[in-house]
């Protein structure tokens, strides 16, 4: 079953701009992770960020968490058209071996 | 990129035919994973392995099992192929840090 959600499904915005990709999830975590995969390829991690974490930031990506909520947002900022791509949310609730998964949200950048 | 491969990268198959894929990592990862990835139901874990001849299934293994003799390959068989298994197949690695690391992907079509 999935645990994350992501929103929205789909986002198409100009080059240059900021996409912001939410994703809300249902039991209490130790981390959550976000990927990105191209058409095509696998999966690419991106970004980790642990319970006890509200922030992380890495080169243009920026990840925020918010426990109370149960949700976590992805900000692309300055986005170029190599951003286009479908990007997952993962939670792990560190009682096994397994992430669960949501369903994706597909990114287009328009040049 | 981390060492994963899988093979064969493509493949077609007819019902009621068996299926092995590969997976084959070079990083020493003791944590291994199959996925297929459908429209519309994004990552679906089917079997998962947390170290040599240590395996359990995931949220779909109905019709799926799973070999580990060494840490550096995982194989998945399909008994008896069904069209329903046409599907992009994923193996991807893990180690303590909880990342996954994602191979190419193998395109499983069952006529």
């Amino acid at each position: 079953s999935q645990q994350g959600e992501e929103d929205p499904q789909a986002l198409s915005i100009q080059e240059g701009e900021n996409a912001t990709m939410n994703c809300s999830y249902k039991t209490s975590i130790n981390n959550l992770q976000w990927y990105r995969q191209n058409s095509g390829r696998g999966l690419v991690h991106l970004i980790l960020i642990r319970s006890n974490e509200r922030e992380k930031h890495s080169g243009r990506l920026r990840v925020t968490l918010d426990t109370s909520k149960k949700s976590s947002s992805l900000l692309i900022t300055a986005s170029r058209a190599a951003d286009t791509a479908s990007y997952f949310c993962a939670t792990d609730d560190a009682s096994n071996y397994q992430l669960i998964w949501g369903a994706g949200t597909k990114l287009i950048i328009k040049p | 990129d981390a060492g994963i491969t899988q093979s064969p990268r493509h493949k077609v198959t007819e019902t009621g035919t068996p299926v092995t894929l590969r997976c084959h990592q070079t990083e020493n990862h003791r944590y291994m994973y199959w996925y297929r990835q459908d429209p519309g139901h994004g990552l679906r874990l089917i079997h998962y392995s947390y170290g040599v001849k240590d395996t359990d299934k995931g949220e779909v293994s109905d019709g799926y099992s799973v070999s580990r003799s060494k840490t550096e390959d995982f194989l998945l068989t399909l008994e008896s192929a069904t069209s329903s298994q046409t599907s992009v197949y994923f193996c991807a690695i893990s180690d303590a840090s909880r990342e996954q690391f994602f191979g190419p992907g193998t395109r499983l079509t069952v006529l």
